[in-house]
């Protein structure tokens, strides 16, 4: 049982490169989430898919798109990527929203754009 | 805006001591508060939570106490721990709600 797994761990861009964060849950959570960390902030939520099927912006959700691919796994896409992105992102999952549901949190990935 | 605020960027405590961490927030509309313990390139952890409709709530070392009039939440450790080191989140969340909103963190150092 991993729980939350993210890939990569770590990842260069150059400034207008696209890549695309991988996450996947094995706890067949409902809900799903991506989170960004800069320094000296909180985490700051992206997107979240509630259920397999949909997704909704948070509070930072500008130059990013996901796909809720499966129950399993949801995917972080920069489509042109910008210094201002530099980040670690975080992926997690929740069996629901609500206060009745934990989220629990992947590694992180470690994203520099140059 | 910054909802939820965690002033101390860094806190020493003696093992042993207790340690207190303090939390503001500023939306009315959260009614359900949590803390989560990061380590260095790990993902945060939950530790302890707290709804609004009570005061207090234990966990082994771990106690958090909420003042909703005042807006403000405190996390305490007893006794501290040098396992304990680590960023402690305070995050909030609207009922039936998905967005955690986090504070920036605070950075316990429990020293021998």
């Amino acid at each position: 049982n991993a729980g939350v797994t993210q890939t990569p761990k770590f990842q260069v861009l150059k400034t207008g490169q696209s890549m695309t964060l991988q996450c996947a849950q094995d706890m067949n959570h409902n809900s799903m989430y991506w989170y960004r960390q800069d320094p000296g902030m909180g985490l700051r939520l992206i997107y979240y898919s509630a259920s397999e099927g949909t997704t909704d912006k948070g509070e930072v959700p500008n130059g990013y798109n996901v796909s809720r691919l499966n129950k399993r796994e949801f995917s972080l896409r920069l489509e042109s990527a910008a210094p201002s992105q530099t980040s670690v992102y975080f992926c997690a999952s929740s069996e629901s929203g609500g206060y009745s549901y934990e989220q629990y949190f992947g590694p992180g990935t470690r994203l520099t754009v140059t | 805006d910054q909802q939820v605020k965690q002033n101390s960027p860094s806190l020493s405590v003696q093992e042993g001591r207790i340690s207190i961490l303090n939390c503001d927030y500023t939306n009315s509309m959260f009614d359900y508060f949590l803390w989560y313990k990061k380590y260095p390139a790990e993902g945060p952890t939950f530790l302890i939570s707290i709804s609004s409709i009570k005061d207090k709530n234990e966990d082994g070392r771990f106690t958090v106490f909420l003042n909703k009039s005042a807006k403000h939440l405190s996390l305490h450790i007893v006794p501290s721990q040098p396992g304990d080191s680590a960023v402690y989140f305070c995050a909030a969340l609207k009922n039936s709600g998905y967005a955690l909103n986090f504070g920036k963190g605070t950075s316990l150092l429990v020293t021998p």
